[in-house]
C-alpha cells in the first residue's frame, strides 16, 4: 500500500482480556518499530524489528508485552491482561532500514482499556 | 542518558515566521527529526538532518543543526494556519531506535 497501516484504529476492552494490534508496513520496507503515545506526550519506544528478527525489546514494559514479524512483513503487538494504565495510542513505524531511517509512521490504534 | 526537550507551546501571528527549538543529549545521534502532528492524525516526518550537517533547507522549512551545543531547530518561513500543530523533536540513536520530545504545541494568531 501507499503507507502503513495499522488495525484497528479504535479499540475497547475490558481489564483483564488480550488484545492483538495489527501493523502492515509500506512495502519493501525491512525495518518496523512500536510506539507508544500517551496524551500530552511524543512517542515512546517498545520495540522494532529488522526483517523477522526482533532487534530491540528494551522499551516493552512488561512481560505482558510481546511482538512478532514471523514473515518480516505484518506485525502484531499483543498485550495480555490489559490493565487500565496500558490505553494508550500505539503507533508503527517503518523504514528502509540499511542506513536509510527515515521512519514512516502508521495512523495508530487507540486502545481504551475500561 | 538518552532526552530530548523542547518548549510545550509557541504562538505566532500569521504571516510571521516560526523557530521551534529542541535540546537533545546523545552526541552519537546519527540523524535528528522533526515530525508534524495535526489533531487527529497520524505523524507525519516533516524533514531530517543528518549529525553531520549544519542545515538543511525545505521550502518553507529550515532545519540548523549545533552539534557542539546539541541544540536543533526547526524555523518555519511565513507561518500560515495550516502550519498549526504538534511538532516533535526526535533522534535516532544506535540500532536505530528515535527519541521523541514531548512536543511544541504551534498556535497561530490572526
Amino acid at each position: 500500500g501507499a503507507g502503513v497501516s495499522q488495525s484497528p484504529r479504535y479499540k475497547v476492552t475490558k481489564r483483564g482480556q488480550d488484545v492483538a494490534l495489527r501493523c502492515d508496513p509500506i512495502s519493501g520496507h525491512v525495518s518496523l518499530y512500536w510506539y507508544r503515545q500517551a496524551l500530552g506526550q511524543g512517542p515512546e519506544f517498545l520495540t522494532y524489528f529488522n526483517y523477522e528478527a526482533q532487534q530491540d525489546k528494551s522499551g516493552l514494559p512488561n512481560d505482558r508485552f510481546s511482538a512478532e514479524r514471523p514473515e518480516g512483513s505484518i506485525s502484531t503487538l499483543t498485550i495480555q491482561r490489559t490493565e487500565q494504565r496500558d490505553s494508550a495510542m500505539y503507533r508503527c513505524a517503518s523504514s528502509f532500514g540499511q542506513g536509510r531511517l527515515e521512519q514512516y509512521f502508521g495512523p495508530g490504534t487507540r486502545l481504551t482499556v475500561t | 542518558g538518552e532526552d530530548v526537550e523542547q518548549s510545550l507551546f509557541l504562538s505566532v501571528r500569521e504571516g510571521d515566521s516560526s523557530v521551534i527549538n529542541c535540546t537533545y543529549t546523545d552526541s552519537s545521534s546519527t540523524y535528528l527529526y522533526w515530525y508534524k502532528q495535526e489533531p487527529g492524525a497520524g505523524l507525519q516526518l516533516l524533514t531530517y538532518i543528518f549529525s553531520n550537517m549544519d542545515m538543511k533547507q525545505d521550502q518553507r522549512l529550515t532545519v540548523l543543526l549545533n552539534k557542539k551545543d546539541k541544540h536543533l531547530s526547526l524555523r518555519i518561513a511565513d507561518t500560515q494556519t495550516g502550519d498549526s500543530a504538534i511538532y516533535f523533536c526526535a533522534e535516532s540513536i544506535r540500532d536505530d531506535k528515535i527519541i521523541f520530545g514531548k512536543g511544541t504545541r504551534l498556535h497561530i494568531l490572526p
